[in-house]
C-alpha cells in the first residue's frame, strides 16, 4: 500500500509568482486535506477536497485554490505569492470526510518565497 | 469554535524518565482528539486518537493519553523516554458527529519539542 506522496520536495519562488503543489492520496482514500505549517507553528487547515469537490475551507484568501482529480490526487495552487507564504505545505488523505477519520500525512513540500 | 493549547513549547527529559506532554482543548461539541509526532523534515505520524470510546487511549511506541472531560485535557505520557522519542509533538482536535459541515478538519496546537538527554 503506497502512502501519501507530495511533489516537489522543495521549491523556491519569488514574490508575485504562482506555484502548484501536488499530492497523491493513499490507495482507497477519497478525501484530501491541505495544511500550511509555518516555521515553529502547528499546521493550519487550508481546505479539504472530498470526491472532487471543495468540502470546507480554513481562513485563507482566495488566492489559495485547489483541485481534486478523479483518481483523488490533488493540487494546491497559490497565486500572487507573498513572503508569508513561506512554509511547509502538508497534504493528508483519509478514507472519507468527517471527524474521527484518521488523516495520513505526506512528507510535505517546503516552499520558500524570496 | 475549537482550539488546542499545548503547555510548554519545549520539554526536556533524561533517557528512561517519564514523558508528560500537556494538551488542553476547547470545544463546543464532544471532540475527537489526536496526538501526532513529527520528526525533522518529515510529515506527521499519528500516535493515538480518542473518538469517544475508552478514555485511556494506548498508541504506538509506548505512548498513551487520557481524556479528562472535567479538565478538558488530553495529556500524552510515556513511562520511559527513549532517545528516538526526540521530536515535535502536536495535539489536535476535530469535531465529532455527522454534522453536514463536519469535514473532520484538524485544529492543531503550537507543538511541543521533546528533547531526550542521555
Amino acid at each position: 500500500e503506497t502512502g501519501v506522496t507530495q511533489s516537489p520536495t522543495h521549491l523556491i519562488k519569488t514574490r508575485g509568482q504562482q506555484v502548484t503543489l501536488r499530492c497523491s492520496s493513499q490507495s482507497g482514500h477519497n478525501t484530501v486535506s491541505w495544511y500550511q505549517q509555518a516555521l515553529g507553528q502547528g499546521p493550519q487547515f487550508i481546505f479539504q477536497y472530498y470526491r472532487e469537490e471543495e468540502n470546507g475551507r480554513g481562513n485563507f484568501p482566495p488566492r489559495f485554490s485547489g483541485l481534486q482529480f478523479p483518481n483523488y490526487s490533488s493540487e494546491l495552487n497559490v497565486n500572487a505569492l507573498e513572503l508569508d507564504d513561506s512554509a511547509l505545505y502538508l497534504c493528508a488523505s483519509s478514507r472519507t470526510s468527517g471527524g474521527g477519520n484518521e488523516q495520513f500525512f505526506g512528507p510535505g513540500t517546503r516552499l520558500t518565497v524570496l | 469554535a475549537q482550539s488546542v493549547t499545548q503547555l510548554g513549547s519545549h520539554v526536556s527529559v533524561s533517557e528512561g524518565a517519564l514523558v508528560l506532554l500537556r494538551c488542553n482543548y476547547s470545544s463546543s461539541v464532544p471532540p475527537y482528539l489526536f496526538w501526532y509526532v513529527q520528526y525533522p523534515n518529515q510529515g506527521l505520524q499519528l500516535l493515538l486518537k480518542y473518538t469517544s470510546a475508552a478514555t485511556l487511549v494506548k498508541g504506538i511506541n509506548g505512548f498513551e493519553a487520557e481524556f479528562k472531560k472535567s479538565e478538558t485535557s488530553f495529556h500524552l505520557t510515556k513511562p520511559s523516554a527513549h532517545m528516538s522519542d526526540a521530536a515535535e509533538y502536536f495535539c489536535a482536535v476535530s469535531r465529532s458527529g455527522p454534522h453536514s459541515s463536519n469535514t473532520g478538519k484538524l485544529i492543531f496546537g503550537q507543538g511541543t519539542t521533546l528533547q531526550v538527554k542521555p
